[in-house]
């Protein structure tokens, strides 16, 4: 299957600051999803994005299929931002990174 | 259903005895998935159906594993003579389709997971 890599692993923040995290795949995909999964374990739908830009509210993501990456932006982070992000991407079944776990500090 | 369901919530077994895991997907989707996800680690993937073609069974880590969907609807995930190492959340999610495009979204719901405990 895909190979999907994201980085960092791990990245701490303070409250209002940006960042951005990235997902690489090692193939050409159809499909290609961000998700947030919070300490409860559910995982939250962010985007659906197989190519190009969406946006919404602080959340902003970017697919450039023929580069083979994803970047999924946060801006004036919060604390209830703090979790684990995943990407997945999809030519045949859908593989998983091993996601990145996002603390944001008060 | 208004999303995808999943049974039981929790189940603790003792070690060498066979459980089954429950989905019912979105009403309407075609392709469903179950994923493993170990404490503190990534999704792993066991199996894909999508529609009434053969299921993709590549992920499943060993012959004890085996999924079935009825009726092209609920799926069942069956572990025959469970392993501690078995202990995981086990998740299902469905989509509209399994190859998107255009016209038709690709997009993965998930169900809030079954816990599994091997004493």
């Amino acid at each position: 299957g895909i190979q999907v890599e994201q980085s960092p692993p791990d990245l701490i923040l303070q409250e209002g600051a940006n960042s951005t995290l990235r997902c690489n795949f090692s193939d050409s995909v159809n499909n290609l999803q961000w998700f947030h999964q919070n300490p409860w374990g559910q995982l939250i739908n962010l985007f659906y994005i197989p190519s190009g830009t969406k946006q919404n509210g602080r959340l902003s993501a970017t697919t450039v299929a023929t580069e083979r990456y994803s970047l999924l932006y946060i801006s004036s982070s919060q604390t209830t931002d703090s979790g684990v992000y995943f990407c997945a991407a999809q030519l045949n079944d859908m593989r998983f990174g091993a996601g990145t776990r996002l603390t944001v500090k008060p | 259903g208004a999303g995808v369901s999943q049974s039981p919530s929790n189940k603790v077994t003792e070690k060498g005895k066979d459980v089954e895991l429950r989905c019912d997907p979105i009403s309407g989707h075609t392709a469903l998935y179950w994923y493993r996800q170990s404490l503190g680690q990534g999704l792993e993937f066991l199996i894909y159906f999508q529609g009434n073609s053969a299921p993709d069974k590549s992920g499943l880590p060993s012959d004890r594993f085996s999924a079935e969907r009825t009726g092209g609807s609920v799926s069942t995930l069956t572990i025959q003579r469970t392993q501690q190492e078995d202990s995981a959340v086990y998740l299902c999610a469905s989509s509209l389709v399994a190859s998107p495009s255009a016209a038709l979204s690709g997009e993965l719901f998930f169900g809030e997971g079954s816990r599994l405990t091997v004493l």
